[in-house]
């Protein structure tokens, strides 16, 4: 079946610092790639969509000059935390979505002390 | 008023009970209705779709009711593995590159 592939599982920055999380399509070509973030004890919220070749629409509240998304083939999309703050520590995950319908990848715990 | 809503729970019910829960959605544009189950720390995965017709999928049964904007998700002879967290979930357009809308979900424990 269709599989994202994304990494790193989990990270712990220094406040400041940047952070990339990349999410890749294995056997399917996600033709969106969706990034949601969850906080402890809080519903996934939907922070930006991509399509392969063109700029990412933010969600309202979603600062996109801190979180960059670059979704540069069918196969990769991938998301920046710049100048992470203890505040962005959050579950970060991505959902491809290809012919068959949405998958997602395993996430990434981010912790930024 | 949240645009999906479920009952956080926790549910503690007794292996081989019959559990239901539900979920209402605010926006009467939803097409598409899902269920998903997630366990602690990982990423959704889908349980199954939801359709106006009602649906079952082994132990699993889901129901929608457009005219109350209401979906329901029964479980049958639970078993202890059913213990995670489920989610909720509309997609407004039928069709377009549109995200997933998520409740926060209801946490089920399957006692032994």
């Amino acid at each position: 079946g269709a599989v994202v592939s994304q990494h790193p599982s989990w990270v712990i920055c220094k406040s400041g610092t940047s952070v990339k999380i990349e999410c890749r399509s294995l056997d399917f070509q996600a033709t969106t790639m969706f990034w949601y973030r969850q906080f402890p004890k809080q519903s996934l919220m939907l922070m930006a969509t991509s399509n392969e070749g063109s700029k990412a629409t933010y969600e309202q509240g979603v600062e996109k000059d801190k979180f960059l998304i670059n979704h540069a083939s069918l196969t990769l999309s991938t998301l920046t935390v710049t100048s992470a703050h203890p505040e962005d520590s959050s579950f970060y995950i991505c959902s491809g979505q290809g012919a068959l319908g949405y998958t997602f990848g395993s996430g990434t715990r981010l912790t930024v002390v | 008023r949240k645009e999906v809503e479920q009952d956080p729970g926790p549910f503690n019910v007794p292996e081989g009970a019959t559990v239901a829960f539900n979920c209402t959605y605010s926006n009467s544009a939803s097409q598409s209705f899902f269920w998903y189950r997630q366990d602690c720390r990982k990423e959704p995965k889908l349980l199954m779709s939801v359709y106006s017709s009602g649906n079952e999928d082994g132990r699993f049964t889901a129901q929608l009711n457009r005219a109350s904007q209401y979906i329901s998700l029964l479980i049958r002879d639970s078993k202890l593995s059913d213990s995670a967290t489920y989610l909720c979930v509309v997609k407004v357009s039928g069709g377009g590159a549109d995200g997933l809308t998520f409740g926060k979900g209801t946490h089920l424990i399957i006692q032994p």
